[in-house]
Order: C-alpha cells, then sequence, then structure tokens
C-alpha cells in the first residue's frame, strides 16, 4: 500500500477554495487515490476516489498528475461545516485494507 | 436503511474484564472490517471479513477476537481488556473488496481502567 504524506493542519476561510496535496512517491500500479473526511466523534466517510487526470463530484475534485508521485484534493467554496479531517490514502484495487496516516486538519473561519 | 449501527456507543471496563461489541449492516455488504483510532491518529485495521463465517487479522489484531455467524453482524471481543485497548472503534462494511467505498458505523468510545 502506498505511503501518503500530507499537511498536518490547515486553516481557511468561509467561502475559499482549500487544497490539500498529498504525496505518495511509492504509489503501485494498480493503487488508486482515495480521500475520506471524518467529523469529530463520526466515523470517516468516503469523499472522491481517483486514478489519474481530474475527477469531480459533487463535493470535491481530485487532480492527480501524469506521474501519480502526488494529487490534491480541491474543495471548493467551503463552510463551516467542512471543517474535518481529511485523510489521503492510496488503496489497491484488489486489496482489503485501508491504511489510514494522520490525515490533515482542516479549519474553516468566519 | 440504518446504515452501519454500532454498540455500545460508550463504555467503561476495568483490566482483565470482558465483553464484545457489535456492528451491523443493511446494506447486504460482504466485506465488513473493525478499525480503531487513538487520539489525534487515524484508522488501524483489527481484523476484517471478507464474508459470512470468514475472518481475518489486519494491522492489529493482539488481544482481540472477532466473529461473523451472520452476514449483517460482525462482533469484536476483547477476552481481557488492557489500558492500551482503550479506544474509538469503528465498524465498516463495504459491497466489494478493494476500492470500493467502506461505510463507517458511528464509533464506540472505551475507556479501561
Amino acid at each position: 500500500l502506498a505511503k501518503t504524506t500530507q499537511p498536518i493542519s490547515m486553516d481557511s476561510y468561509e467561502g475559499q477554495e482549500v487544497n490539500i496535496t498529498c504525496s505518495h512517491n511509492n504509489i503501485a500500479t494498480n493503487d488508486y487515490i482515495t480521500w475520506y473526511q471524518q467529523f469529530p466523534s463520526q466515523g470517516p466517510r468516503f469523499i472522491i476516489q481517483g486514478y489519474k487526470t481530474k475527477v469531480t463530484n459533487e463535493v470535491a475534485s481530485l487532480f492527480i498528475p501524469a506521474d501519480r508521485k502526488s494529487s490534491t484534493l480541491s474543495l471548493p467554496r467551503v463552510s463551516l461545516s467542512d471543517t474535518a479531517v481529511y485523510y489521503c490514502l492510496g488503496v489497491q484495487a484488489a486489496g482489503n485494507k485501508l491504511t489510514f496516516g494522520g490525515g490533515t486538519r482542516v479549519l474553516v473561519k468566519p | 436503511n440504518a446504515g452501519v449501527t454500532q454498540t455500545p456507543k460508550f463504555r467503561v471496563l476495568k483490566t482483565g474484564q470482558s465483553m464484545t461489541l457489535l456492528c451491523a449492516q443493511d446494506m447486504n455488504h460482504e466485506y465488513m472490517y473493525w478499525y480503531r483510532q487513538d487520539p489525534g491518529m487515524g484508522l488501524r485495521l483489527i481484523h476484517y471479513s471478507v464474508g459470512e463465517g470468514t475472518t481475518a487479522k489486519g494491522e492489529v489484531p493482539d488481544g482481540y477476537n472477532v466473529s461473523r455467524l451472520k452476514k449483517q453482524n460482525f462482533l469484536l471481543g476483547l477476552e481481557s481488556a488492557a489500558p492500551s485497548q482503550t479506544s474509538v472503534y469503528f465498524c465498516a462494511s463495504s459491497r466489494l473488496a478493494g476500492r470500493d467505498e467502506q461505510y463507517f458505523g458511528p464509533g464506540t468510545r472505551l475507556t479501561v481502567t
């Protein structure tokens, strides 16, 4: 499983775009980049997943360059309710395990 | 759909006591998982199951046992609780293995004194 590195914390303000970059230098060919969000006192929640290029859904966008050694989660126009911990994971296509690192604690201020 | 539910929500144990945590899912998922999360840390996989009647060890299985007698339920047992097992325990399920989305329960906060 790919070891991922991401910033420990980030602060932002309501209405701004938040970009969280994750490094995964040893990502395997069959690993997918997956992001989960965790609010305090709750279990993680799947946000988005991609293999390469760009993926967008109603919550976020995920940018993965051609070399796949990093990825960027983009949260457009954040609100206070986006304050959470965001985890970047490298997930094997046929594996059974999620490996969570420390995540990035995002604080959205008014 | 209730999704993934966990029982109990909170529990305090004394060292050496035993208990069972229950996880139930109503999504007919084949795969179920137990994780623990220590303060300020990410989740670590304890045990998982790829179907009814199967279990497998995860990253930190020592001190825990599991059973999956019914497809919808996954039980996590602590035979002799230790203070090092103080943590928040999350159950999750997924329809498929691999990169399929995992759905998490609300967690059980366990304190061992």
